[in-house]
């Protein structure tokens, strides 16, 4: 069974630095593009940054970012751990938001056609 | 802003048919087969319904189909059921940047 688990919200300050963790297991996290969206209170789904997968794909491991977060946001993955993660830095409180880790679909192929997702982790940026 | 339009709310009654629109460009929705729709019911994360326009995830009820015309894709389901209230989002890949784009949604009520 595919299952993703966010952790590592709360609550912190404009300009501070938080890292989301996203553990999954019951695929090859290789094998797959992993994609962070995130979902402001009361608001639809923003995409924010996706991984590319490296298993067998011709973007292994490239990152894409929003614009709104490009420079301050950095994805990355643990394939020893199989741990997604999300740097986030100089927070904003635009970046309040629940953040969910999803799964592409299609193996080897970055689409952002996200199969499976995380419960979500709460992110609030206040003072 | 974002850059795929959907009508902010929609409603039927129990056992009728109701479509989603999904209006972007020939930059987007119009120029590739990567659209997919998502179901997000209250408080829970987003579930995907639909993706390459027509296809359907195993387990998703055949009541809900894809399709496209031009720049615009739609969502439909038929035979509704109070199960189905939530919100759809639509959401494609595009040669515009960011590479990919959600939809802001729609919020079906079933009356």
């Amino acid at each position: 069974e595919v299952q993703l688990v966010e952790s590592g919200g709360g609550l912190v300050q404009p300009g501070g630095s938080l890292r989301l963790s996203c553990v999954v297991s019951g695929f090859t996290f290789n094998d797959y593009a992993m994609t962070w969206v995130r979902q402001a209170p009361g608001k639809g789904l923003e995409w924010v940054s996706t991984i590319g997968s490296r298993g067998g794909s011709s973007d292994g491991d490239s990152t894409y970012y929003a614009d709104s977060v490009k420079g301050r946001f950095t994805v990355s993955r643990d394939t020893s751990k199989n741990i997604l993660y999300l740097q986030m830095n100089s927070l904003r409180a635009e970046d309040t938001a629940v953040y969910y880790c999803a799964k592409d679909l299609t193996l080897g192929i970055t689409m952002v056609q996200l199969d499976h997702w995380g419960q979500g982790t709460l992110v609030t940026v206040s003072s | 802003q974002s850059a795929l339009t959907q009508p902010a709310s929609v409603s039927g009654s129990p056992g009728q048919s109701i479509a989603i629109s999904c209006t972007g460009t020939s930059s987007d929705v119009g120029g590739y087969n990567y659209v997919s729709w998502y179901q997000q019911q209250s408080g829970k994360a987003p579930k995907l319904i639909i993706y390459d326009v027509t296809k359907r995830p195993s387990g998703v009820s055949d009541r809900f189909s894809g399709s496209k015309s031009g720049n615009t894709a739609s969502l439909t389901i038929s035979g509704l059921q109070a199960e189905d209230e939530a919100n759809y989002y639509c959401s494609s890949f595009t040669t515009s940047t960011p590479p990919w784009v959600f939809g802001g949604g729609t919020k079906l009520t079933v009356l």
